[in-house]
């Protein structure tokens, strides 16, 4: 199975910050890789598909990039609403696995 | 609206089953695959397998080949997914979720609620 590693577990940020969130991926994933966030109590929401395809509604502030084995989430400027765990996907190799996830918290 | 409602929560002794249902609405049923996600408590998410509603097919994670099922109903636009032989280790939310594009290899974009089941003695 492919791991998919997160980094960092855990950051701290402050509203208007710009956020880089990191998965890497055990092997080569071409571009299959989405980008969740997920708030206490609900259901994951999609963000980012194909690496850097923003999902319909989701604020342009959010963008994915990468390819092969390395991406990232880049939020532009952190709104009071971003806080959440941010999860990415791998859809390239089965089984569909995903990163341990990354908790962003209010500084 | 296009939404995925699930089945409510439940609770099952070690070694029972459980049956849990997710009812589609608001786009073809049998355009898309259904995926299965669960989450144990405090815990990140793990994909399951999916279903193709249109022809029944399955592809399971090895881990759950053996011990869950998964069918649908196309006349009530329902998947269902039955997990076997339960222990503690079960215990979690259980999603249902549509992808984007209605290829296996998709990105969730619809998920239902969310159902807990709780496996306790």
């Amino acid at each position: 199975d492919i791991q998919m590693t997160q980094s960092p577990s855990s950051v701290s940020a402050s509203v208007g910050d710009r956020v880089t969130i990191t998965c890497r991926a055990s092997q080569g994933i071409s571009s299959w890789l989405a980008w969740y966030q997920q708030k206490p109590g609900k259901a994951p929401k999609l963000l980012i598909y194909a690496a850097s395809g923003l999902q319909s509604g989701v604020p342009p502030r959010f963008s994915g990039s990468g390819s092969g084995t390395d991406f990232t989430l880049t939020i532009s400027s952190l709104q009071p609403e971003d806080f959440a765990i941010y999860y990415c996907q791998q859809a390239n190799s089965f089984p569909w696995t995903f990163g341990q996830g990354t908790k962003l918290e209010i500084k | 609206q296009v939404q995925l409602v699930q089945s409510g929560a439940e609770v099952k002794k070690p070694g029972a089953s459980v049956k849990v249902s997710c009812q589609a609405s608001g786009y073809t049923f049998t355009g898309y695959y259904i995926h299965w996600v669960r989450q144990a408590p405090g815990q990140g998410l793990e994909w399951m397998g999916w279903i193709n509603p249109s022809s029944g097919g399955t592809n399971l994670a090895q881990k759950f080949q053996g011990s869950v099922t998964m069918t649908s109903d196309t006349s009530i636009s329902t998947v269902y997914m039955e997990l076997s032989r339960l222990t503690s280790d079960d215990t979690a939310v259980y999603y249902c979720a549509r992808g984007i594009f209605g290829v296996d290899n998709d990105a969730f974009h619809i998920w239902g609620q969310g159902t807990m089941v709780t496996v306790s003695s």
